[in-house]
């Protein structure tokens, strides 16, 4: 079974300052899809960024990006210029192909700062 | 983004008594939902997935007696939460997918107390 790894329960940054939140998975795909999603208090799940397998170009957003070491099974999401609307809890999900579900992670709670 | 209606958005029940939550995609058709549970601090784990016209494939551990799931419209997918108990307590959440390679659109959550 897939399973998400988020190492980082809590994070906290400065406003403006960049900020880069840890996911690894484990699956024997080849062919997947990676998430963020941000879940402010309101426990409404919002779409960050969501990043294939089969592009080796980084998906970004904005302020947002990721890094995707698909080798290592690894997909941190990179904030810069925090802002005080960024704090958040942080999901990273897994979704394989075909008509699957979203595996999440624990979730990271990002504090920011003022 | 599509638009993924949950309703309602809290319900307070008495012990022994059932509650319904709907789910309804209010733009698209939604082949498939599925409902997540999420504790205080926890992250979402998934109950069930239902496709359109069959009957909801439950995960380990989940009471499908117990949580019951329709979806018998292409719009609408309901969570009836049978014989309430104060442990059923907790926060549930539906998404809603077109189809097999499309995005996942999430509920607003529902937010269930029994007392």
């Amino acid at each position: 079974a897939q399973t998400v790894t988020q190492s980082q329960p809590e994070m906290s940054v400065q406003e403006a300052e960049t900020v880069t939140l840890s996911c690894t998975y484990d699956t024997s795909e080849s062919d997947y899809y990676l998430f963020w999603y941000k879940q402010p208090p309101s426990r409404q799940m919002i779409l960050v960024i969501r990043q294939e397998a089969y592009k080796q170009q980084n998906a970004t957003e904005n302020r947002f990006s990721v890094n995707f070491q698909k080798a290592a099974k690894s997909f941190s999401l990179k904030i810069s210029d925090s802002q005080l609307g960024d704090a958040a809890m942080y999901f990273c999900a897994y979704r394989g192909s075909g008509n699957t579900p979203l595996v999440f992670g624990k979730g990271t709670r990002l504090s920011v700062i003022a | 983004g599509a638009v993924v209606s949950q309703h309602p958005s809290w319900v307070i029940c008495k012990s022994g008594t059932s509650v319904k939550i709907e789910c309804r995609s209010l733009d698209f058709q939604a082949t498939t939902m599925f409902w997540y549970r999420q504790f205080p601090k926890q992250s979402l784990m998934l109950m069930a997935t239902s496709n359109e016209g069959s009957k909801a494939t439950y995960e380990q551990g989940v009471e499908k007696d117990k949580f019951l799931i329709n979806h018998a419209s292409l719009t609408l997918s309901t969570l009836t939460v049978t014989s309430a108990h104060p442990e059923d307590s907790s926060f549930y959440i539906c998404s809603a997918r077109a189809g097999v390679n499309t995005e996942a659109f999430f509920g607003q959550g529902t937010r269930l107390t029994v007392v």
